[in-house]
């Protein structure tokens, strides 16, 4: 059982190139979540969704976008890359709505990006 | 105020002690209380959820006071292998969702 998996684990961009992080589950979860973190700092909501065509902008939304065409499938898409974009991509996914359930979120193994 | 704070410590424990660490919440409605546990470049990973009642698996304990909005995690007979961060984490509405609010985490060391 796979549960999230993220590609890539690794990037280095320049500032102003894009990319798209990709984002799989395989459990059927139909909440899904893009998270940053910063050293020192919380996990960061950019974006999530509730099921497949439905997404909506979280916290620190800015510079980037996401899609939803499939119930499996999330990715991120950075645009125009900055140097403050530079952090620690995690998706996650649940089966319940932000912790409404006692199975918490399901992270993959995360994407570290530096953006110079 | 951050909304869920922690102490980022680290905690420096000998091996064996029993160590124990807070999270405080600010937002009285919320209804749903973890406990994630990550270790140095990976995911964080669910340790337990938090019952209104307090629970207990293994060596590790968590507890709710909602009279005070913390959260609390009890780690005995600690190993060396327990040393990570420690996430807690706390839902609450946004929009016409719930969503999880994350502590910055608090650094746990495990000393030989």
């Amino acid at each position: 059982n796979a549960g999230v998996t993220q590609t890539p684990k690794f990037r280095i961009l320049k500032i102003g190139q894009s990319m798209t992080l990709q984002c799989t589950q395989d459990m059927n979860h139909n909440y899904m979540y893009w998270y940053r973190q910063d050293p020192g700092m919380g996990l960061k909501l950019i974006y999530y969704s509730v099921g497949a065509g439905i997404t909506d902008k979280g916290e620190v939304p800015n510079g980037y976008n996401v899609s939803r065409s499939t119930t499996e499938d999330f990715p991120l898409r950075l645009e125009l890359a900055a140097p403050s974009q530079t952090s620690v991509y995690f998706c996650a996914s649940s089966y319940e709505a932000g912790g409404r359930s006692n199975y918490g979120y399901t992270f993959g193994s995360g994407t570290r990006l530096t953006v110079v | 105020r951050k909304e869920v704070e922690q102490d980022p410590g680290p905690f420096n424990v000998p091996e064996g002690a029993t160590v124990a660490f807070n999270c405080t919440y600010s937002n009285s409605a919320s209804q749903s209380f973890f406990w994630y546990r990550q270790d140095c470049r990976k995911e964080p990973k669910l340790l337990m959820s938090v019952y209104s009642s307090g629970n207990e698996d293994g060596r590790f304990t968590a507890q709710l006071n909602r009279a005070s909005q913390y959260i609390s995690l009890l780690i005995r007979d600690s190993k060396l292998s327990d040393s990570a961060t420690y996430l807690c984490a706390v839902n609450r509405a946004m929009d016409s969702n719930y969503q999880l609010i994350w502590g910055a985490g608090t650094k746990l060391i495990i000393k030989p």
